[in-house]
């Protein structure tokens, strides 16, 4: 089935660093994909998506862009606060299906001051 | 008030003990989930509601019992939970079919199970 994998470990990083956190997909067509961000103690909150190929998400100075041809659907942040501290889920609606979200496993990010 | 809101944010309760937790949206959406999450554990699908009808339920244990009374309100009925069913307990929402937006998630709520 439709699935998406994401880098294995927490990222930790000092604050001003740039930011990626890898995540790839299986899927049949054109998927639409998500990045969501879970806060300590909270829910986890859409942050930006693209729903078509070369399609660029952004939000909060995130960006991710929908490679086909790559399958893949990278997080980046030019410079990182310690507010972003958080984890990173990438997730995939399936063009076909049940209307379920996959969500890979997530990311812990730390920044550290 | 808009988005998905889920009460108690944190809940304690013994393993003898009966609660149940609440969600509930006011987005319009007609599809509700809820999902567990415990430490170091992906995310666990739990129940689906589409149209207020459960469409999916992925091998809870029985202690879990869902109900849905109306598309903007779901519940969770807890009862002779164990330890380890300690976890944070995710609601969303979205619509149904043809959706691409994904879903629309609630603050949770914290069980801790003694």
């Amino acid at each position: 089935g439709d699935s998406v994998t994401q880098m294995e470990g927490p990222v930790t990083l000092s604050e001003e660093a740039f930011l990626t956190i890898n995540c790839t997909y299986t899927a049949t067509g054109y998927p639409s994909l998500f990045w969501y961000v879970q806060y300590p103690g909270e829910g986890l909150q859409l942050l930006l998506k693209a729903t078509k190929a070369d399609d660029k998400g952004s939000n909060k100075g995130f960006e991710a862009t929908y490679r086909k041809e790559t399958t893949s659907f990278h997080l980046e942040k030019g410079s990182v606060q310690v507010s972003d501290s958080a984890v990173y889920f990438c997730a995939l609606l399936p063009v076909y299906g049940n209307n379920r979200l996959a969500f890979g496993k997530g990311n812990q990010v730390v920044v550290i001051p | 008030e808009t988005g998905v809101t889920q009460t108690p944010r944190h809940l304690v309760m013994g393993m003898t003990n009966k609660k149940s937790l609440k969600c509930e949206q006011h987005l319009g959406h007609n599809a509700m989930y809820w999902y567990k999450q415990s430490a170091k554990k992906p995310l666990e699908l739990m129940f689906v509601y589409s149209l207020e009808e459960r469409v999916e339920n992925n091998s809870v244990p029985s202690r879990f019992s869902p109900e849905c009374p109306n598309s903007s309100h779901l519940f969770l009925h807890l009862h002779t939970l164990q330890p380890e069913d300690s976890a944070l307990y995710l609601c969303a929402s979205s619509q149904a079919t043809g959706t691409v937006h994904g879903y629309t998630f609630g603050s949770g709520t914290r069980l801790t199970v003694v």
